[in-house]
């Protein structure tokens, strides 16, 4: 069967800390891998997206690795902050065009205590 | 940078009553639209696909009798959940990607709760 998974449902880390979160999917092949951060009582705000092709982005604090063969992204927040506190949000792009609806992990709590 | 909205942000309702969650592109046009719902811990999962000018296109599981979807114009989209139970309580999210981008831009939501 087709899964997503967030292997962590919370993450708990201390300020300045790289907190590292994980998403692994199986029978998929998506395009591209979309990370979102999503606020308690909030809809999600897109961060990043990797194409398959790509092994790792970049922008600022964040990174995100892709590794098709293992199934995996791989999310960083480098130096933590408390206002980095809130629910991470992996999304599947499997269509070859623009415009296709998401397929949406359950998220990871990351709490940054100061 | 590209905006959606949602109105209303909260809505209690009786039993077997309608609502209507409105979606709004505000700063560009989308042809597109996807409505979402999402349980308290749990991911989103699409309901339905919203096209400007045509009919919705509903995932599995969805009962398009049920969540009425009308996409008016480019930068509007509906949702009409009809004669709604409590197990429609949920939070409503609407999302549009915006012209070839493959990233998709949420609106803030919307809390249903049916008592």
């Amino acid at each position: 069967s087709q899964k997503i998974e967030q292997n962590s449902e919370a993450l708990n880390i201390q300020e300045g800390k790289t907190a590292t979160l994980t998403c692994n999917y199986t029978n998929y092949s998506p395009a591209y891998l979309q990370w979102y951060r999503q606020d308690p009582g909030r809809g999600p705000v897109f961060l990043l997206l990797i194409r398959e092709n790509e092994k790792e982005k970049r922008k600022e604090r964040l990174k995100v690795t892709f590794d098709t063969t293992l199934k995996q992204s791989l999310f960083h927040i480098t130096a933590s902050q408390p206002a980095d506190s809130a629910t991470y949000l992996c999304a599947l792009d499997t269509s070859n065009q623009a415009g296709t609806a998401l397929i949406f992990g359950k998220g990871t709590t990351l709490s940054v205590s100061s | 940078g590209a905006v959606v909205s949602q109105h209303p942000s909260w809505v209690i309702c009786k039993s077997g009553t309608s609502v209507k969650i409105e979606c709004r592109s505000l700063d560009f046009q989308a042809t597109t639209m996807f409505w979402y719902r999402q349980f308290p811990k749990q991911s989103l999962m699409l309901m339905a696909t919203s096209n400007e000018g045509s009919k919705a296109t509903y995932e599995q599981g969805v009962e398009k009798d049920k969540f009425l979807i009308n996409h008016a114009s480019l930068t509007l989209s509906t949702l009409t959940v009809t004669s709604a139970h409590p197990e429609d309580s949920s939070f409503y999210i609407c999302s549009a990607p915006r012209g070839s981008a493959r990233e998709q831009y949420f609106g803030p939501g919307t809390r249903l709760t049916v008592t």
